[in-house]
């Protein structure tokens, strides 16, 4: 049973850089599988930020793309986040997910439990 | 992009009832087409892939049918642990972002 767990701050202050860290338990960050990071702010629906694969290539969503940056550490099985500049808007509960790709098509069948980043001085 | 709109944007519903959700891209998309249930404070769960395709462990009263732009969620007959938030997702490119739909939240009647 793979788990993934992210782990980061919980409060960021604006202007700043979110970094989170999602581990990889019960399975290999090396199976081919996509590692995408997902976000949801309070009351709102999902926003996908980004994805990478164990090779370290990467996916971005066009409109956090100047922002954003996800790497791989495949050492320690887990993969991160970072989003820099981040204002009031980037609140929200962050969650870590396997993309599971069948016939050219992305599915998340894995998700973190979520952890909620604040941004705020 | 592609955007996805979802319709209802929310429905209250009976136990027992049978419940349609409707997912539409602003271009065509293939099959390309996944669905969620969200229960508050949990993170998403995969019910169905690929438009049709039910994720292992999921109950058979959820199904899912579509291809090119309009998709379509039904659960049979409603059960007490349905109520909960449902989201499309496609996936066709990566190049333009996977994206998910706005939620349909099923609450009860």
């Amino acid at each position: 049973q793979v788990q993934l767990q992210e782990s980061g701050p919980g409060l960021v202050k604006p202007s700043g850089t979110l970094s989170l860290t999602c581990a990889v338990s019960g399975g290999s960050i090396s199976s081919s599988n996509w590692w995408s990071w997902v976000r949801q702010p309070p009351g709102k629906g999902l926003e996908w930020i980004g994805e990478i694969y164990h090779s370290g290539s990467t996916n971005y969503n066009p409109s956090l793309k100047s922002r954003v940056t996800i790497s791989v550490d495949k050492s320690k099985n887990q993969f991160s986040l970072k989003l820099s500049s981040v204002t009031a808007a980037d609140t929200a509960v962050y969650y870590c997910a396997r993309g599971l790709v069948v016939v050219a098509a992305t599915h998340f069948d894995y998700w973190g439990q979520g952890t909620l980043v604040t941004v705020s001085s | 992009d592609i955007q996805m709109t979802q319709s209802p944007s929310s429905l209250s519903a009976s136990v027992g009832d049978r419940v349609t959700i409707t997912c539409r891209a602003s271009q065509s998309i293939s099959s390309y087409l996944n669905w969620y249930q969200q229960k508050p404070g949990k993170a998403p769960k995969l019910l169905i892939y690929a438009a049709s395709s039910l994720q292992s462990g999921v109950p058979s009263r959820f199904s899912g049918s579509g291809s090119g732009t309009d998709f379509t969620l039904t659960i049979s007959s409603l059960q007490p642990e349905d109520f909960a938030t449902y989201y499309c997702q496609q996936s066709y490119s990566t190049l333009g972002g996977i994206t998910f739909g706005p939620g349909t939240k099923v609450d009860i009647k």
